[in-house]
C-alpha cells in the first residue's frame, strides 16, 4: 500500500541541525511532490515547503528560507528535510505528506532543548 | 499572501447533530486549491475534501464541502463519535497555508 515512513524522534541542542527522512513506498516516488509540514505542541499545522523528487526542485516557505534544505535520494525513494540553527521554538512534530496531502508520514518528533 | 481564518474556534455538539465549519480567505482563492483535513490527537492529519467539494478516497458521505471565492464550508451532516477532532482548511496556492483549525468536541 502507499505509505510514507519517517525516521525516529530526535533530541537536539539549540544551534544544532536535524535531518528527518521520509521513505516512500507503494507508488512512483518521482511522480509526486512531497511537502513538509510541522506542528508545535498544541498548535496548528505549518507548511515548510515542498520538493519535486523528480527534478530536485524546491519551494520553501519564506519563514524557513536560509535555514531549511529539502533533498531526495531517488535510488531509495527517500526525501530529507534538514533544519539548521535550531531554536527551542522548533520543537514540533514534523510530517512529510505526498503532493495533495492524501498520504502522510507518521510524524517525527524533534525536541530542541539545552 | 493569503491568510485563512476559521470559525468557530471550538464547536461543542452532540453525536447525531449537524456541524458547520467555516473557513474564510483574506482574498479570493481558486476553489480547486481548497482542502479540508481532520486531525485526531496523536495522529497525522487526514485529507477529507479537496477542490473545495470533492471527497477524498474512503471519506463517508456525511462530510461535504462547499464554497467559492473567499468563503468555504465543511459540513458534517450527522456527527459520529469518531468525528470529534480538529479540522483544518488549507489553500494550495503559493504559499500554501492552513487555517488555525476548528475543534469539534462533545457537548
Amino acid at each position: 500500500q502507499v505509505q510514507l515512513v519517517q525516521s525516529g524522534a530526535e533530541v537536539k541542542k539549540p544551534g544544532a541541525s536535524v535531518k528527518v527522512s521520509c521513505k516512500a513506498s507503494g507508488y512512483t516516488f518521482t511522480g509526486y511532490y512531497l511537502h513538509w509540514v510541522r506542528q508545535a505542541p498544541g498548535q496548528g499545522l505549518e507548511w515548510m515547503g515542498w520538493i519535486n523528487p523528480d527534478s530536485g526542485g524546491t519551494n520553501y516557505a519564506q519563514k524557513f528560507q536560509g535555514r531549511v534544505t529539502m533533498t531526495r535520494d531517488t535510488s531509495i525513494s527517500t526525501a530529507y528535510m534538514e533544519l539548521n540553527r535550531l531554536r527551542s521554538d522548533d520543537t514540533a512534530v514534523y510530517y512529510c505528506a505526498r503532493d495533495s496531502m492524501d498520504v502522510w508520514g507518521q510524524g517525527t518528533t524533534v525536541t530542541v532543548s539545552s | 499572501e493569503i491568510v485563512l481564518t476559521q470559525s468557530p474556534g471550538t464547536l461543542s455538539l452532540s453525536p447525531g447533530e449537524r456541524a458547520t465549519l467555516s473557513c474564510r480567505a483574506s482574498q479570493s482563492v481558486d476553489s480547486s486549491y481548497v482542502a479540508w483535513f481532520q486531525q485526531k490527537p496523536g495522529q497525522a492529519p487526514r485529507l477529507l475534501i479537496y477542490a473545495a467539494s470533492s471527497r477524498a478516497t474512503g471519506i463517508p458521505d456525511r462530510f461535504s464541502g462547499t464554497g467559492s471565492g473567499t468563503d468555504f464550508t465543511l459540513t458534517i451532516s450527522r456527527l459520529e463519535p469518531e468525528d470529534f477532532a480538529v479540522y483544518y482548511c488549507q489553500q494550495y496556492g503559493s504559499p500554501l497555508a492552513f487555517g488555525p483549525g476548528t475543534k469539534v468536541d462533545i457537548k
